[in-house]
């Protein structure tokens, strides 16, 4: 049983350029979940999905983009990369009719 | 806006000696109060998820109970592996999947 399987797990890249998070998920679930976690703060929604192509802003969406083509995948694209996008990427998914989401393992992103 | 405060921010307990964790919060109708466990370089673990007031849970060593303002998760005798963050994180009524979570409990237990 895989669950939430996220790629690349460490990412260093530079200001300026584009960087797709990947997040990919063995249950079936409806709806996935982007958050970034940074010390000092809690962790923050990005965005959100409640089924393919069915794609929401969370609290701190500005300079990320998503999309759902498919149930299983989650991709998050930061088109243009900034320091201030350091930060480690949870990805998220629960099943429709519940509340409880479960996380995957992270990304940790660090932008030059 | 939904607010969530976990305290204190960081615990250092000895193996066996039971403590508390408590997490505040302030939310326009209270769908959901859930608590995580994330060890270092990984992604949150769910451990309970608590729906009223007067609720309880229990899982080993941990149990967390609810009331109308705060949610408690207490450890009894706890050992060196429940060292970890524990998160606590709140859905309001109609927030539409979105949870508010708090910065995190840091606990440290020493053998």
């Amino acid at each position: 049983d895989a669950g939430i399987t996220q790629s690349p797990r460490y990412k260093i890249t530079e200001t300026g350029r584009q960087v797709t998070l990947m997040c990919h998920q063995t249950w079936s679930h409806s709806y996935m979940f982007w958050y970034r976690q940074d010390l000092g703060h809690g962790l923050r929604l990005i965005y959100y999905s409640a089924a393919a192509d069915i794609t929401d802003k969370g609290e701190v969406p500005d300079g990320y983009v998503v999309s759902r083509s498919k149930t299983e995948n989650f991709p998050l694209t930061l088109e243009s990369a900034t320091r201030s996008q350091t930060s480690v990427y949870f990805c998220a998914s629960r099943i429709s009719g519940q509340e409880t989401q479960y996380f995957g393992p992270g990304t940790r992103l660090l932008v030059l | 806006e939904d607010q969530v405060t976990q305290s204190p921010e960081a615990l250092r307990l000895q193996e066996g000696e039971s403590s508390s964790l408590n997490c505040s919060y302030t939310v326009s109708g209270l769908r959901g109060l859930f608590w995580y466990r994330q060890d270092p370089g990984k992604g949150p673990e769910f451990l309970f998820t608590l729906y009223s007031a007067g609720e309880e849970k229990e899982k080993e060593r941990l149990k967390a109970t609810l009331t109308k303002k705060e949610s408690f998760l207490h450890i009894t005798a706890p050992k060196p592996e429940d060292s970890a963050t524990y998160l606590c994180a709140v859905q309001a009524d109609g927030a539409n999947s979105k949870l508010t979570f708090g910065k995190g409990i840091t606990l440290s237990v020493r053998p």
